[in-house]
């Protein structure tokens, strides 16, 4: 039972390239999350979805595209990547026993 | 908007002993409560769930207890170990929250267990 899992682990992008960040989970949950993680700031809330089909933002959403075709898959694009992106990724399923996190993308934009 | 508050920032103990950390939430219309340990580098890994209906849960040296109407949730770790070293996240999923499952993370406990 692999639970969350993110691809890639680590990437560095030039500042204007785009991207997508790869996430999937075997334990067909409905609900998928993406979070980015900065040091002070904690862990905040960029794109959630609630089904296939069905995204929408949440608390840092500028500068990212989601989409959710299957319950299994919830990529995260970056679309011009900033210097301001630069952070690790996590995503995130959650069911009746709580939430699962995948292992993070440390993504830097220089 | 739901804030989730961890003291202390920092914790550094001698092995063996018993410690305690606390989350603190301001809004109490919760529908659980998720404490995580993360270790440098890595992801999150759950570590114990508490629905709002239930007081504690236990897990091995663990303990966490929610006291929902007073804001707080401590999460008790017996024994400490040096291996317990990382940083706790207390994260809160809201009862009316509109976003699927999204949760308000508290900005983690570090804890460095000494030999």
């Amino acid at each position: 039972n692999a639970g969350v899992t993110q691809t890639p682990k680590f990437q560095v992008l030039k500042t204007g390239q785009s991207m997508t960040l790869q996430c999937a989970q075997d334990m067909n949950h409905e609900y998928m999350s993406w979070y980015r993680q900065d040091p002070g700031m904690g862990l905040r809330l960029i794109h959630y979805s609630v089904g296939a089909g069905i995204t929408d933002q949440g608390e840092v959403p500028n500068g990212y595209n989601v989409s959710r075709s299957t319950t299994e898959d919830f990529p995260l694009r970056l679309l011009s990547a900033a210097p301001s992106q630069t952070s690790v990724y996590f995503c995130a399923s959650g069911g009746f026993g709580g939430a699962f996190f995948g292992q993070g993308t440390r993504l830097t934009v220089v | 908007k739901q804030e989730v508050t961890q003291i202390p920032a920092a914790l550094s103990v001698p092995e063996g002993e018993n410690l305690v950390l606390n989350c603190s939430f301001t809004d109490s219309a919760i529908y659980n409560l998720q404490w995580f340990r993360q270790d440098p580098g890595k992801g999150l890994t759950s570590l114990l769930l508490i629905q709002s209906s239930q007081r504690e849960q236990t897990s091995g040296r663990l303990n966490a207890s929610l006291d929902k109407s007073s804001g707080r949730s401590t999460l008790y770790i017996a024994a400490s170990q040096p291996g317990d070293s990382a940083t706790y996240l207390c994260a809160v999923r809201d009862l009316n929250s509109n976003s699927g499952y999204a949760l308000n993370f508290g900005k983690g406990t570090s804890l460095l267990v000494t030999p």
